[in-house]
């Protein structure tokens, strides 16, 4: 499979820490991206990285990515109570297709 | 401008029926791409639309299926239902065709008894 995998699989922090969470992922890709879902809805894009790019910023959104070891980090700085939600990368892996992870299911608790 | 819309939101059928699942993309957008979501499997790609025409498809077995219009409004069908359609069906559109960024409707909810 050309799924990659989110580490942790669940986070919980208080508002106003940092969250973490890390990607990785199998084959080589052109891009990664990391998306945004509030329970039981769509995804929401919030942040894509070129394969030669090693670190990019959005806001409070941090996202570096290592090719060598084929792995990506979305950090998210001062976490509000708004920031609950599942995250996933998602690369196209040399396809035409975006490939999820299986997702970071981050609380914050105010 | 109006996003990704999906219907119906929520639907239950039972098995053998069949389903037909709507999407209207952005407007300009000619990609629709679709997804499965299940808590067991994740998100997994039934396919993409460009254009009318199907440019990819997923490992999924026959009985889905699915089709785009000339206004790139897209409909998916699933066929002679399992308990294991049974998942949030996802659309997203985007401007060109490929991995690109998607922009995602609200899904629709396919619960089969």
């Amino acid at each position: 499979s050309q799924q990659g995998e989110e580490d942790p699989q669940a986070l919980s922090i208080q508002e106003g820490e940092n969250a973490t969470m890390n990607c990785s992922y199998k084959t080589s890709i052109n891009n990664l991206q990391w998306y945004r879902q509030n329970s039981g809805r769509g995804l929401v894009h919030l942040i894509l990285i070129r394969s030669n790019e090693r670190e990019k910023h959005s806001g409070r959104l941090r996202v570096t990515l290592d090719t060598s070891k084929k792995s990506s980090s979305l950090l998210i700085t001062a976490s509000r109570a708004a920031d609950t939600a599942s995250y996933f990368c998602a690369t196209d892996g040399g396809a035409n297709n975006l490939f999820f992870g299986t997702g970071t299911r981050l609380t914050v608790i105010p | 401008k109006a996003g990704v819309t999906q219907t119906p939101r929520y639907l239950i059928k039972t098995r053998g029926q069949q389903v037909t699942l709507s999407c209207s993309p952005i407007s300009g957008h000619r990609s629709v791409s679709w997804y499965q979501q299940t808590p067991g499997q994740g998100l997994q790609f039934l396919f993409e639309y460009f254009s009318e025409t199907q440019r990819n498809k997923g490992n999924f077995p026959g009985r889905f299926s699915g089709r785009q219009f000339s206004n790139s409004r897209s409909e998916m069908n699933v066929s002679t239902l399992e308990l294991g359609d049974s998942a949030l069906y996802l659309c997203a559109s985007s401007l060109a065709a490929g991995a690109n960024v998607l922009t995602f409707g609200a899904g629709s909810r396919l619960t089969v008894l």
